[in-house]
């Protein structure tokens, strides 16, 4: 079963770097995924893609500060010079065979 | 720019109906794929159904199998999510949202969101 798993909450001080996985299930570590963030009374918006070899592809106007990397099961979203506009939802995505996937978010605090 | 507009959102009772429906702008709408989400208050996401590009492959969560249907019109560029049989459980804000890909892919843009309230 294609499943994602994130760690439901993160924190990391302003101007700091901040790593947040988002690992896919036995036998399911070639699939890519996306990241997604959520601010607060907000839409999500697209951030990357990112494939299990680590290159990604961001989406429109995102800022160089978010990059995205693999090893393993796990897929990586690196936020660097955090700002207090990064605190939101973060969520990875990823597809299957008739389906789409969710993690459960992880909920990013800047300090 | 891309634009996803949803519309349709409304309170509804126990049992009733409801067609959301989604304006794309933009893009070609008729050469990628496209899905719909939904967000229970307080909760994270959660993929409903998504449709191919031609309209010829629809999917669907079993939480929502045999009682939504996921349409488009390219003609119109407008995507529809059709959901019957309401429960109270389907509550939430309900996003479409494109897909980078004629079938399956990650979301590249979506809407700003429509309200689905299930209430009595």
């Amino acid at each position: 079963q294609l499943v994602l798993t994130q760690s439901p909450s993160a924190s990391a001080s302003l101007g700091a770097s901040v790593k947040l996985t988002c690992t896919l299930s036995s036998g399911h570590s070639s699939y890519a995924i996306a990241w997604h963030q959520q601010q607060p009374e907000k839409g999500p918006r697209y951030l990357m893609k990112v494939n299990s070899d680590g290159s990604h592809s961001k989406g429109d106007g995102i800022p160089d500060r978010f990059s995205g990397s693999s090893s393993g099961a796990e897929r990586y979203l690196t936020i660097s010079s955090l700002q207090s506009e990064d605190e939101a939802d973060y969520y990875c995505q990823t597809w299957g065979t008739g389906i789409q996937v969710f993690g459960g978010g992880t909920k990013l605090t800047v300090l | 720019e891309v634009q996803l507009v949803e519309s349709g959102g409304a309170l509804v009772q126990p049992g009733g109906s409801l067609r959301l429906s989604c304006a794309a702008s933009g893009f070609t709408f008729s050469s990628f794929a496209m899905s719909w989400v939904r967000q229970a208050p307080g909760k994270g996401l959660e993929w409903v159904s998504g449709i191919s590009a031609s309209g010829g492959s629809t999917y669907y969560a079993d939480s929502v199998k045999g009682r939504f249907t996921i349409s488009r019109d390219n003609s119109k560029n407008t995507l529809y999510l059709q959901m019957n049989s309401l429960r109270a459980e389907d509550t939430a804000v309900y996003y479409c949202a494109k897909v980078a890909a004629a079938g399956l892919g990650s979301f590249d843009y979506w809407g700003q969101g429509t309200l689905v309230t299930v209430s009595s």
